[in-house]
C-alpha cells in the first residue's frame, strides 16, 4: 500500500531540550496525523491536521507540542521542551480525505524517541 | 465513536482460516468497520474496511451481519507473518477526516 515515511527511526535527547519528529506523508494525500504508543500500551491519538491547521487534538497534546507542515514539505511533531513521559513511540498516518474508501489512514513505522 | 468488542487472543496453525470476531451493537449508521493489525516495534498496517456489504481484498475477507451489529474477519491460509494484533475500528467518514481510534484488539498467535 502506499507508504508514509518517518524520519529518523530513533532519536535519543536530553529532557528539556526541543526534538522535531518528521514523517513524509503520501504524496497526494491532505490529512496528517499523529499518534504516541508506549511500549506495551494502546496507541493513543494525539492530533490531526488539515489545510495549515489542526483539526483535533487530544488531552495528551500538550502545550509543548506542535504540528505543522510548512509549504508541503514535511509534517512534523515539535515537542519544546521535552520530558521523561514524552518518551514513546510516535506514529504518523496521513489519508486523502473524503468519502468511503478514499478516506484510509496509512501509518509509517514509527519514530522511537527515548527521552533521558 | 462507537466502541467494538473483540476477544483477547486466537491462537491459529499455519495454513488454517482464522475468523475474528468483533461486535459493535451500537454502530450508527454512518460508520464504517476499519480492520487494522500491528506487530510489534511497526505501525498499524491497513488490512481492510467496510460499510455493509461484505468485501475481499488480497489480504481478507471481511463479512458483515445483515444487522450490522457484527463482523467477522476471515483470513484464508495464515502464515507466520500473519501473527499480530488486530484492530477492529468504527469511524465515520464524513467528507473530512476523522480519527482512528483503537483499542486492545485481539491478539493473533500463529504456531508453525
Amino acid at each position: 500500500g502506499p507508504k508514509v515515511l518517518q524520519i529518523p527511526s530513533h532519536q535519543i535527547i536530553d529532557m528539556g531540550q526541543m526534538v522535531t519528529l518528521n514523517c513524509d506523508p503520501v504524496s497526494n494525500h491532505l490529512y496528517f496525523y499523529w499518534y504516541k504508543q508506549i511500549l506495551g500500551q494502546q496507541m493513543e491519538f494525539l492530533v490531526n491536521f488539515y489545510n495549515g491547521k489542526v483539526m483535533e487534538k487530544s488531552k495528551l497534546f500538550k502545550d509543548q507540542f506542535s504540528v505543522e507542515r510548512p509549504d508541503g514539505s514535511y509534517f512534523t511533531l515539535k515537542i519544546q521542551p521535552t520530558a521523561l513521559e514524552d518518551s514513546a513511540v510516535y506514529f504518523c498516518a496521513s489519508s486523502l480525505g473524503g468519502w468511503g474508501d478514499r478516506d484510509t489512514l496509512y501509518f509509517g513505522a514509527g519514530t522511537r524517541l527515548s527521552v533521558l | 465513536d462507537a466502541k467494538t468488542t473483540q476477544p483477547d487472543s486466537m491462537e491459529s496453525t499455519e495454513g488454517e482460516t482464522v475468523h475474528l470476531p468483533c461486535s459493535h451493537a451500537t454502530i450508527s449508521g454512518n460508520e464504517y468497520i476499519y480492520w487494522y493489525r500491528q506487530v510489534p516495534l511497526q505501525g498499524p498496517e491497513y488490512v481492510t474496511h467496510g460499510l455493509q456489504q461484505n468485501t475481499t481484498n488480497s489480504m481478507a475477507f471481511l463479512a458483515i451481519a445483515s444487522d450490522r451489529k457484527s463482523s467477522t474477519l476471515i483470513l484464508p491460509h495464515v502464515s507466520l507473518r500473519d501473527a499480530a494484533v488486530y484492530h477492529c475500528i468504527l469511524r465515520v467518514n464524513q467528507g473530512g477526516s476523522a480519527k482512528l481510534i483503537f483499542g486492545e484488539g485481539t491478539k493473533l498467535t500463529v504456531s508453525s
